[in-house]
């Protein structure tokens, strides 16, 4: 079973809406949350990547929150464009600190 | 800076022949990381280089896949002979320091009919 579970596993949303993809996790003990946008063809980009005591991560109009009690992270997006269309991953790094565990992913499509 | 680089874009062989994924990492990136995604499936973790040095391969799927790093520069993924089950998208990674931020490539396609 994946350490890393996500939804929506699919989204459409109208350009300049908001939208919020959640992120559950069982690695444990945790050492980093990552997300990533990952458009077509592309290797993953990252977004945002908070740690144990950081409970909120902004970067532009996407926003990440943490609840490391909960095991429990969003990614928000605010007034969205069509180049937010993509897959977002969010990906749980243990305590070894270098093996990442990936989500299946968010896709995200964005229509005018 | 130039990003992590990584050789062919896409590759469609038969059952039993062999390929070569190759990975161009950051230059001064120590730390190179080898990911896979098979259809449906989340990215999942096969390896990790520091330097020349394999730190971690216990995601390395079988003895058909032999990956190196001579010289703690690029590093090459070789599948031989491959099966059906390889296919997926490989990527690489790099990282300055361990559980620095890591940068991806774009990943090598692999198809094998």
């Amino acid at each position: 079973k994946n350490q890393v579970e996500q939804s929506p596993q699919s989204l459409i949303i109208l350009e300049g809406k908001n939208c919020t993809l959640q992120c559950n996790y069982t690695v444990s003990p945790f050492s980093n949350l990552r997300w990533y946008k990952q458009d077509t063809g592309r290797g993953p980009v990252s977004l945002t990547i908070m740690t144990f005591s950081e409970n909120t991560k902004s970067n532009g109009r996407y926003t990440a929150t943490l609840d490391a009690d909960t095991k429990q992270s969003s990614l928000h997006i605010t007034a969205s464009q069509l180049s937010d269309s993509a897959s977002y991953i969010c990906v749980v790094t243990g305590d070894s600190g270098y093996a990442l565990n990936f989500g299946k992913g968010t896709s995200l499509l964005v229509t005018p | 800076e130039a990003g992590v680089t990584q050789f062919p874009s896409h590759s469609v062989i038969e059952k039993g022949q062999t390929v070569t994924l190759r990975c161009d990492p950051i230059s001064g990136h120590d730390n190179l990381y080898w990911y896979r995604r098979v259809m449906g499936k989340e990215i999942k973790f096969l390896l990790h280089f520091v330097k020349e040095s394999k730190q971690d391969e216990s995601g390395m799927p079988n003895n058909r896949f032999l990956a190196e790093r001579t010289g703690g520069t690029y590093s090459t993924l070789k599948v031989q002979p491959a099966e059906l089950e390889d296919s997926g998208v490989y990527f690489c990674a790099s990282s300055r320091l361990n559980r620095d931020g890591y940068t991806f490539g774009s990943g090598t396609r692999l198809t094998v009919v």
